[in-house]
């Protein structure tokens, strides 16, 4: 079946130091692929998306490509803030099927 | 646009007791789902409504889980008798459309608690 495996946390990180979360998706054919983001206290937001291969979706600074041959959607951001802290969340969509990796837990310090 | 409402925020119970959880969708949101989440995992899929048709509850435990959404708006979900491992959020989301990309919008959880 669908699955998403993703980079195990925490991860700690001085602020204005480049972010990346790996992810790797198992799927048939083409899934949507996501990133959510939750911040303490809150629900799971939606951060951005891509929906087919080579599609690159960007949303407050953060990035992820769609990697068909790597099956990939890893995040990246240039310069992290410590409002950026919050469990990311990789996810991945197929007809009826949505699927969530496990959560990695990012802490920002001044 | 309100947000997925639901309530309440927090409950702790005994183990063999029942409780209750209550969602309420965006509006006009047809696709509705509850979600489990563990602390330190992903969300699971319980159970997921199309208005107020069950399109897959797979993964619900139907001796002791229920849900409803009578009228296809909001929807209930219940857990009689509670198990100490049902401790976890339970995450209430819906869809505008019951399609791949369609983006999920989240509730701010229940975080139940049994002791």
């Amino acid at each position: 079946g669908n699955s998403v495996t993703q980079m195990e946390g925490p991860v700690t990180l001085s602020e204005e130091a480049f972010l990346t979360i790996n992810c790797t998706y198992t799927a048939t054919g083409y899934p949507s692929l996501f990133w959510y983001v939750q911040y303490p206290g809150e629900g799971l937001q939606l951060l951005l998306k891509a929906t087919k291969a080579d599609d690159k979706g960007s949303n407050k600074g953060f990035e992820a490509t769609y990697r068909k041959e790597t099956t990939s959607f890893h995040l990246e951001k240039g310069s992290v803030q410590v409002s950026d802290s919050a469990v990311y969340f990789c996810a991945l969509s197929q007809g009826n099927d949505m699927r969530f990796g496990a959560g990695t837990r990012l802490t920002v310090k001044p | 646009e309100a947000g997925v409402a639901q309530s309440p925020r927090y409950k702790i119970i005994e183990k063999r007791q029942s409780v209750a959880f209550w969602c309420n969708p965006i509006s006009g949101h047809a696709t509705l789902y509850w979600y489990q989440q563990i602390l330190g995992q992903g969300p699971k899929l319980l159970i997921q409504f199309q208005n107020n048709g069950v399109v897959d509850d797979s993964q619900l435990p139907k001796d002791r889980f229920s849900a409803e959404r009578l009228k296809g708006v909001d929807s209930t979900l219940k857990i009689q008798p509670a198990k100490l491992e049902d401790s976890a959020v339970y995450l209430c989301a819906s869809s505008l459309l019951n399609q791949g990309n369609s983006p999920l919008h989240f509730g701010n959880g229940t975080r139940l608690t049994v002791t």
